[in-house]
């Protein structure tokens, strides 16, 4: 039972340009969103949250937006860099619970 | 952010022994501590839920006797493989809990031969 779901596996977009990942979850009770950023052979580190009370939050180049009626958050890089390239996990939970429940995570490669 | 630190951060070991990876928070101190475990090209799995002081609370699936979580104090947690076996070979990590954040480690690759 797959919560948290990123359909995409990988995207790959040129250096510059806007990076959109996307994420769609099925547990309505989920009200605090967050993206984490994964290199290899490393633990995710945190890049930015939500709360379900808002639809949107920036923070330099990365925003993440909140549609709830579709459950679906989407996170935009822009513009995308090189050091952009990582795996990006988005994850979710309850307020007030304890777990995280992440997606796949979508591999972004930056290209030159 | 906080930080939170694993080690070792590599370690293999024959078939049958035991391995212990320690998990520390070192600017906050983290009541309670998960252990995940990421599989090639797959999402991380929650393995336990460790709380400090108290038994932590294992996933559907995860053998407690085989993974032996113990959280002594606020800063540490350890998880012990016990007689481990090639298909435990996998990427550990650890986290800390913040307000809604959690705080990742930087994994521990555990090769069993």
């Amino acid at each position: 039972d797959q919560q948290v779901k990123q359909n995409s596996p990988s995207l790959s977009v040129q250096e510059g340009r806007i990076s959109i990942l996307n994420c769609d979850y099925t547990n309505s009770m989920f009200d605090y969103f967050l993206w984490y950023k994964k290199y290899p052979a490393e633990g995710p580190t945190f890049l930015i949250s939500i709360s379900s009370i808002k639809d949107k939050n920036e923070d330099g180049r990365f925003t993440v937006f909140l549609n709830k009626s579709a459950k679906h958050l989407s996170l935009h890089i822009v513009p995308s860099q090189p050091g952009d390239s990582a795996v990006y996990f988005c994850a979710a939970i309850i307020q007030g619970a304890q777990k995280l429940v992440f997606g796949q995570g979508t591999r972004l490669t930056i290209n030159p | 952010g906080a930080v939170v630190s694993q080690h070792p951060s590599r370690v293999i070991c024959k078939s049958g022994t035991s391995v212990k990876i320690e998990c520390r928070s070192l600017d906050f101190q983290a009541t309670t501590m998960f252990w995940y475990r990421q599989f090639p090209k797959q999402s991380l799995m929650l393995m336990a839920t460790s709380n400090e002081g108290s038994k932590a609370t294992y996933e559907q699936g995860v053998e407690k006797d085989k993974f032996l979580i113990n959280h002594a104090s606020l800063t540490l947690s350890t998880l012990t493989v016990t007689s481990a076996h090639p298909e435990d070979s996998s990427f550990y990590i650890c986290s800390g809990q913040g307000t809604y954040e959690q705080y990742f480690g930087p994994g521990t690759r555990l090769t069993v031969t």
